[in-house]
């Protein structure tokens, strides 16, 4: 199956700048997200991007692609203490988009 | 709107046991899908129903096997629990013809 990787830890203050980053192997069209995932709870969809686009923003969210480097981030802007969480980068081919596979998670701490 | 709803929250269970987990979609969702995310790790398919039957399956043993209703909520079962069974128990939904999964808290399955 797709192999999903991301880094296991981030830490910022709060106020500055996150990315997270992701990198993917599947080589076909795909689609890419980024899922937010607070203690004790499910996952929140944030965004995401296909891979024929380069970048997505939605207010604070930036994504940015490298299709040629498969590696994908997830910018914050003014990052807050409740965007401490861990956040997920998934992938799901287009022939297949209902088939999910995910990163092991960056955990994002944010100090005030 | 209700979202995803996952019942039981937590359950504890004895190896060799069974167990049921139920899920309700989001409303207008017809296609669920359910992970399994152990400690540390993020989520691994288990497998997606639509229209009662099983759509698609990840790499998970016959011991876990589902079913999904007419009024497309669904079940997980597993059988025979294994120590390493324990996990959080995420349930998704989508429309068949969407790439976008929404997510419920999940169950927090304790084998003993």
């Amino acid at each position: 199956g797709e192999d999903v990787e991301q880094s296991l830890f981030l830490s910022v203050r709060e106020g500055d700048s996150s990315v997270i980053n992701c990198t993917y192997t599947d080589s076909s069209s795909t689609y890419l997200y980024w899922y937010k995932q607070e203690p004790g709870a499910g996952l929140q969809l944030l965004t995401y991007i296909f891979s024929n686009m380069d970048m997505k923003q939605d207010q604070r969210l930036t994504v940015l692609l490298n299709k040629k480097d498969k590696h994908l981030s997830l910018r914050i802007a003014d990052t807050q203490t409740g965007d401490s969480a861990i956040y997920f980068c998934a992938e799901s081919p287009q022939e297949n988009f209902n088939k999910f596979y995910f990163g092991s998670g960056t955990k994002l701490n944010v100090k005030p | 709107d209700a979202g995803v709803t996952q019942s039981p929250t937590h359950l504890i269970k004895t190896r060799g046991q069974q167990v049921t987990l139920r899920c309700s979609p989001k409303s207008g969702h017809d296609t669920v899908s359910w992970y399994q995310q152990a400690l540390g790790q993020g989520p691994q398919f288990i497998f997606q129903y639509y229209e009662e039957e099983e759509r698609q399956r990840g790499n998970f043993p016959d011991r876990f096997s589902g079913h999904q209703f007419p009024n497309y909520s669904s079940e997980l079962n597993v059988n025979a629990l294994l120590l390493g069974d324990s996990a959080l128990y995420l349930c998704a939904s989508s429309l068949p013809q969407s790439n976008e999964q929404y997510f419920g808290p999940g169950t927090r399955l304790t084998v003993t």
